[in-house]
């Protein structure tokens, strides 16, 4: 069974700070694996969705890296802004057989000090 | 729609009550999933739709669990005899493509509380 852990559970930083989030799973056999971002009361909103077959994908301040032979994905996120506060959730598809769907980590909740 | 569209946004229900949860996914999206997020959990996933087809219902937690969508387009969960471990947010999500390889939009959830 594929399982998504997301490391730290928490983490909170001064504005202006570059950060990393970390995600691993289980089982390399995925076809893809997404980066949300849930902000509270809300829906998940896709940043960024890496092919397996890519190692990383960018959007304006956000960078994640993909090495699914170690089973690891890393969300980086430069020049931080108080607007980046949120819970970033990470997710597998996995190709391996069973349930469709993603698997998801629990998240990481982060927040950013003015 | 512009975006996944759910309702009703917040449902209450006794325990034991029947609760119906709509979702309407962006208008021509072929993929259709529901998801559970528990309290400081990721979702879990509950169902899968390829147009009305229901591909995959292995998530669904029991026979309590049952969702439609007879048109290709809305769909419906809905639970029977509600209890407490029910109380969550369903989420609802589409997707342009067949499977996978493709960004999931997500609805804001229906957040359902049993007493």
């Amino acid at each position: 069974k594929q399982e998504v852990t997301q490391i730290p559970a928490a983490l909170s930083v001064p504005e202006g700070e570059n950060l990393v989030l970390n995600c691993s799973f289980t089982d390399s056999a995925i076809y893809n694996l997404q980066w949300f971002r849930q902000d509270p009361g809300k829906g998940l909103t896709s940043l960024l969705l890496i092919q397996s077959s890519q190692r990383e994908q960018t959007s304006g301040r956000l960078n994640a890296s993909l090495d699914k032979s170690s089973g690891r994905s890393t969300l980086y996120i430069a020049a931080s802004q108080p607007g980046d506060s949120a819970t970033y959730l990470c997710a597998v598809e996995y190709s391996g057989g069973g349930a469709d769907g993603l698997t998801f980590g629990k998240g990481t909740h982060l927040i950013i000090q003015p | 729609g512009a975006g996944v569209s759910q309702s009703p946004r917040y449902k209450v229900a006794k325990r034991g009550q029947d609760v119906a949860l709509r979702c309407d996914p962006i208008s021509g999206h072929v993929s259709l999933f529901w998801y559970q997020q528990a309290l400081g959990q990721g979702p879990e996933f509950l169902t899968y739709f390829q147009n009305e087809a229901q591909l995959d219902k292995s998530g669904l937690p029991s026979d309590r669990f049952f969702a439609e969508r007879p048109e290709g387009s809305v769909s419906t969960l809905k639970i029977q005899r509600t209890q407490q471990e029910d109380s969550a947010v369903y989420l609802c999500a589409s997707s342009s493509r067949n499977r996978g390889n493709e960004k999931l939009f997500f609805g804001s959830g229906t957040q359902l509380s049993v007493l």
